[in-house]
């Protein structure tokens, strides 16, 4: 049964950076079965992608970020990150890490973290 | 990007009552790469339908996806108590994917 677990600070000052990494058990990142995904939800909001990575460090984003996010990957320590660069407070949310099959047809997201609220505040 | 818009936003049912929801995409969504999820308070969202209308592992069979093109609907047959939740709409057809606002049945 795979398990994720999202970890990282809670509060974050604004035009910092964000760092958030999942750890994965009872799976591996390097497998190839997944796209190890994260994703974010606003308080009182809906569900916004950030990007996937695969095992071969293809990633993929959404442009919405501008280039302010990075998604990767620690195979020695099972775990995959996001990165997000200077932060705003439209920034605060859960975020959740996710995962998603390796074919078209499987890019829904059928594995997901608690998630982890993360605040952008000063 | 393909916008996907959720209505009514909130639905009010008493249990045993049908739920219909409907999700709109602003492109037709012509490989039926839709998704349902189910999101509780204070949990992740809960992977109900994908494919548009084939049920995840576990889900039972009160909840069914149906639609095409760019209209698509999720029905809860008669709902339990466990079924009152926000619900999500997910394409994966275009990248960015992307996700309807939910809509969440409530007790009336």
């Amino acid at each position: 049964q795979l398990q994720l677990q999202e970890s990282g600070p809670g509060l974050v000052q604004p035009s910092e950076t964000l760092f958030l990494t999942c750890t994965v058990s009872g799976g591996s990142v390097s497998s190839g079965t997944y796209y190890w995904a994260w994703i974010r939800q606003p308080p009182g909001n809906g569900l916004e992608w950030i990007g996937s990575i695969f095992y071969d460090g293809r990633t993929y984003y959404n442009l919405s970020l501008k280039t302010r996010a990075t998604v990767s990957i620690d195979m020695s320590k099972n775990q995959f990150s996001v990165r997000l660069d200077s932060v705003t407070a439209a920034d605060t949310a859960v975020y959740y890490c996710a995962t998603s099959g390796n074919q078209h047809h499987l890019y829904y997201f059928d594995n997901w973290g608690q998630g982890t609220l993360v605040t952008v505040s000063s | 990007e393909i916008v996907l818009t959720q209505s009514p936003g909130t639905l009010s049912l008493s249990p045993g009552e049908r739920a219909t929801l409907s999700c709109r995409a602003s492109q037709s969504v012509i490989n039926r790469y839709l998704a349902w999820y189910q999101q509780k308070p204070g949990q992740a969202p809960r992977l109900l339908i994908y494919g548009v209308s084939t049920r995840a592992t576990g889900i039972p069979d009160r909840f069914s996806g149906s639609g095409s093109g760019t209209d698509f609907t999720l029905t809860i047959s008669r709902l339990e108590p466990e079924d009152f939740a926000v619900y999500h709409c997910h394409q994966y057809e275009s990248p960015p994917w992307t996700f309807g606002q939910g809509t969440k049945v409530e007790v009336k």
